[in-house]
């Protein structure tokens, strides 16, 4: 049975540019959170899809945004990155809610 | 304050050592994540709980609900187990908030 699993691993990204990252949730799991962890601020909840709908946002600004598709394969979009936006960033599947967490290998980020 | 703390941050132990590490939170919760994380970035999901004990291998959870309190404990701990362990408890809807994480090494 295949894993989470995010796409690209690595990406370098210059100030003021975007990025789009992937997630694709394991087969049957619905919910796909997405997690920022940051040496300074540790693991931090972005937001969370539920059937292609947002059920829960974390404190992070309005240049953090994500989708979920039909088939549950959720993106996260970063517009205008900071340096402090380096990280990494992982995303999570479950069935639903009350269940346990699969979470993916994770992309680091790199701003320079 | 943190609404999950552990304890301690840092723990160094020889190969065979039982370890314990510590979760406290403050709010009510349904259930307690224990993760792995491992270098090199990836989590791995060990325990998810709401009352009781559970165990897999040398690997065993507890939480006292009443106490808002989780134990991880590693039976016959071995360098492979070196890692960050990391509690982290149900906020609303799916939303994780975490401990800050005790990064374990096991010398052989």
């Amino acid at each position: 049975k295949a894993g989470v699993t995010q796409t690209p691993r690595y990406l370098i990204k210059t100030r003021g540019q975007q990025v789009t990252l992937s997630c694709s949730p394991i087969s049957g799991h619905r919910s796909v959170s997405w997690y920022q962890q940051t040496p300074g601020q540790g693991l931090q909840f972005l937001f969370e899809y539920f059937s292609e709908t947002q059920r829960n946002k974390g404190n992070f600004p309005g240049r953090f945004s994500g989708r979920q598709f039909s088939n549950s394969r959720s993106e996260m979009n970063v517009s205008t990155l900071e340096l402090g936006d380096s990280a990494l960033y992982l995303c999570a599947s479950s069935p639903d809610r009350d269940y346990g967490y699969t979470f993916g290998s994770g992309t680091r980020l790199t701003v320079v | 304050k943190n609404e999950v703390e552990q304890s301690p941050q840092n723990l160094t132990a020889q190969e065979g050592e039982f370890i314990t590490i510590n979760c406290s939170y403050s709010v009510g919760i349904s259930a307690l994540h224990w993760l792995q994380q491992h270098p090199g970035g990836g989590i791995v999901s060990l325990f998810m709980l709401s009352s009781g004990k559970k165990k897999h291998g040398r690997l065993i959870a507890t939480i006292n609900i009443q106490e808002k309190h989780s134990s991880l404990h590693i039976t016959a701990s071995h360098p492979r187990d070196s890692a960050v362990y990391i509690c982290a408890s149900p906020q609303g809807a799916q939303k994780l908030v975490f401990g800050q994480g005790t990064r374990l090494t096991i010398n052989p």
